[in-house]
């Protein structure tokens, strides 16, 4: 089993949908998490990042971290076309070493 | 500020050479963190060196080595490639904080 699961998709949603992104994770000892963005043909970009349980709302993305049942969350409000990317979630016990999910990839539809 | 280069962007090896990698981190970040990202594994972590020392490793054979210089730059390098080895190799700087992990753009390593 991979420290940290996620559904690789694709995802398709129409343009101003709300988008719901999921992870699991199996190490309790992970206190780091993040959601980054991924365009083709490019490096993946940090979005969010949260310590510990929690939300974190950043414009239209909304980060949420439930460590009892190890779960982590992103949502995107009003998606937009130019969110049509992969997305992966990462967690780590340390800021140096962070496990990453498969990706998902997700396209939006104009 | 210029963010994370590597070099080079391409590159096509056969099967038992090997193969050097290079970073650039963002200036002052003196963390640099090495992955590997295939459609079937996703990124897996190779290792992070903080001050010219490897600080982390994951869970790759030894034919995946580093180095990171005094000028925080580093090198990763695989010996004996295989074709599983085909890739998309990022490096990732980091100034201290998971909050401030930069990934650069990849390099695209093909083994014939």
């Amino acid at each position: 089993q991979k420290e940290v699961e996620q559904d690789p998709g694709p995802l398709s949603v129409p343009e101003g949908a709300i988008v719901s992104l999921n992870c699991t994770y199996s190490n309790s000892a992970f206190q780091y998490f993040m959601w980054y963005r991924q365009y083709s043909r490019k490096g993946p970009e940090l979005l969010m990042y949260t310590y510990s349980s929690g939300n974190k709302e950043d414009g239209r993305f909304t980060a949420q971290v439930d460590k009892s049942s190890k779960y982590i969350s992103l949502f995107i409000r009003d998606s937009q076309p130019s969110d049509s990317a992969t997305y992966l979630c990462a967690g780590g016990s340390s800021a140096s070493k962070i496990i990453f999910g498969s990706g998902t990839r997700l396209s939006i539809r104009p | 500020k210029a963010g994370v280069t590597q070099t080079p962007r391409y590159l096509i090896k056969t099967r038992g050479q090997q193969v050097t990698l290079s970073c650039s981190p963002i200036s002052g970040h003196r963390s640099v963190s090495w992955y590997q990202q295939t459609p079937g594994q996703g990124l897996q972590f190779l290792f992070e060196y903080f001050s010219e020392t490897q600080r982390n490793k994951g869970n790759f054979p030894g034919r995946f080595s580093g180095r990171q210089f005094s000028n925080s730059r580093s090198e990763m390098n695989v010996s004996t490639l295989e074709l599983g080895d085909s890739a998309l190799y990022l490096c990732a700087s980091n100034s201290g904080g998971a909050d401030t992990q930069y990934f650069g753009p990849g390099t695209r390593l093909t083994v014939l």
